[in-house]
């Protein structure tokens, strides 16, 4: 059974790059059976899709975010990640990773339990 | 993007009723459409994929019907750990975007 577990700063100052940790166990990040995706969820409100990473190197970015994120993955360590830069209060979020299935319609089937950033000063 | 539209927002139903939540795509997405249920401070599981097809493990009383631009969750008959969010997510194109949930309560 795979595992997602994010990890990284729960504070980060305005302006400055919100940088989170996807640690993948049970299952090779090498696959290229999947995608490997963060979502993210500000406290009381919907699902928001940041962007995905293949074993290929493609990614997708949301175009809302996409001149400030960056999401990369170390084969090595079995992890993936994400940067986000110039964050404002507008980041603050639950922000959750996941597991796509390349086929399947594409499900996002696994989810880490998430991780609260917070921006602020 | 594609927007999607769920209704209701929110819906409050006995044990044992049928429940039906509604998801509006704003172009045709095929079957490319996942439920998802969300309990607080959780993160979502996974019930439906492909529109129609029961993730392993979700109760049977669980079931999506639907293609194009309109689609259905239903809950045959509601059991009290059923009380969650619902959302809804079109993964035709990116970015994936979801509807804006369905709170369900009892």
């Amino acid at each position: 059974q795979v595992l997602l577990q994010e990890s990284g700063p729960g504070l980060v100052k305005p302006s400055q790059t919100l940088s989170l940790t996807c640690t993948v166990s049970g299952g090779s990040i090498s696959s290229g059976s999947f995608y490997w995706t963060w979502i993210r969820q500000p406290a009381g409100k919907g699902l928001e899709w940041v962007g995905r990473v293949h074993t290929s190197g493609n990614t997708n970015y949301n175009p809302s975010l996409k001149s400030r994120v960056t999401i990369s993955l170390d084969a090595s360590k079995n992890q993936f990640s994400l940067n986000l830069t110039s964050v404002t209060a507008a980041d603050t979020a639950v922000y959750y990773c996941a597991r796509t299935m390349a086929t399947a319609g594409l499900t996002t089937d696994c989810w880490g339990q998430g991780t609260l950033v917070t921006v602020s000063s | 993007d594609i927007q999607m539209t769920q209704s209701p927002s929110s819906l409050s139903a006995s044990i044992g009723d049928r429940v039906t939540i509604t998801c509006r795509a704003s172009q045709g997405i095929g079957t490319y459409l996942t439920w998802y249920q969300q309990k607080p401070g959780k993160a979502p599981d996974l019930l439906i994929y492909a529109a129609s097809t029961l993730q392993s493990g979700v109760p049977s009383r669980f079931g999506g019907s639907g293609s194009g631009a309109e689609f259905t969750l239903t809950i045959s008959s509601l059991q009290p750990e059923d009380v969650a969010t619902y959302y809804c997510q079109q993964t035709y194109n990116t970015p994936g975007t979801f509807g804006q949930g369905t709170k369900v309560e009892i």
